[in-house]
């Protein structure tokens, strides 16, 4: 069974240039979860999606961020105009609904982002 | 609100001695707890998880950790190091068995010498 897919594995962009990430969760699970590393410091948040719906995005940085997941399968994140401090690793994690059970999250490889 | 503090940034040991990764948690429920371990060039992976069964939980690997609720603490422990676990380990917390958000901590990065 393939893992959390993510493209591209790198990415270097200018400030103001727009990039957008892609994550393919395992197939059949419901729950989709994009994180973010800025260097040296902790994993954070971004969002939730259950299927094609957004859960929770309480930790969506600012509008120049967005994420979409049609169909309920992969998601995408786009961050239009990139900026300095957007630089980092982004996470994608995903888990099946299983109401009642403990919901592993399996995370992808991430996307390392680089705006210059 | 919840939080993780891992104590130590970077952790060395030599290859056979015991490893010691120290995590102390913040939250307002009955916690979940999770060690994740991330290779280079891999994705996180779950090592174990607490969910409020036995307070001691064996993972994979040969590691283990030990919930204390008394000292808000859920350290991560090998008897015995190998030079394959040297690796970036992150402790996390959730409100939920996993369905929710995970509230990591900013990761030890562990170094296994000869």
């Amino acid at each position: 069974e393939a893992g959390v897919t993510q493209f591209p594995s790198h990415s270097v962009i200018e400030k103001g240039q727009t990039v957008t990430l892609r994550c393919d969760p395992i197939s059949g699970h419901d729950n989709l979860y994009w994180y973010r590393r800025v260097m040296g410091k902790e994993i954070k948040f971004l969002l939730h999606f259950v299927k094609e719906s957004k859960q929770d995005e309480s930790g969506m940085p600012n509008n120049r961020f967005l994420a979409e997941r049609t169909g309920g399968t992969y998601s995408t994140l786009k961050v239009q105009p990139a900026e300095l401090e957007d630089s980092g690793v982004y996470f994608c994690a995903s888990s099946p609904l299983l109401a009642g059970h403990f919901n592993e999250q399996f995370f992808g490889p991430g996307t390392r982002l680089t705006v210059l | 609100a919840q939080s993780v503090t891992q104590l130590g940034s970077h952790v060395s040991v030599s290859e056979g001695a015991l490893v010691l990764l120290r995590c102390n948690y913040s939250s307002s429920v009955p916690p979940y707890l999770f060690w994740y371990v991330q290779y280079p060039n891999q994705g996180l992976q779950l090592l174990l998880k607490y969910t409020s069964a036995a307070t001691l939980v064996k993972g994979i690997n040969g590691f283990e950790a030990e919930f204390k609720k008394s000292e808000t603490s859920f350290h991560l422990t090998k008897p015995s190091a190998h030079m394959s676990d040297a690796a970036e380990y992150f402790c996390a917390v959730s409100d939920s068995g996993g369905y929710n958000k995970l509230i990591f901590g900013a990761g030890t990065r562990l170094a296994v010498h000869p």
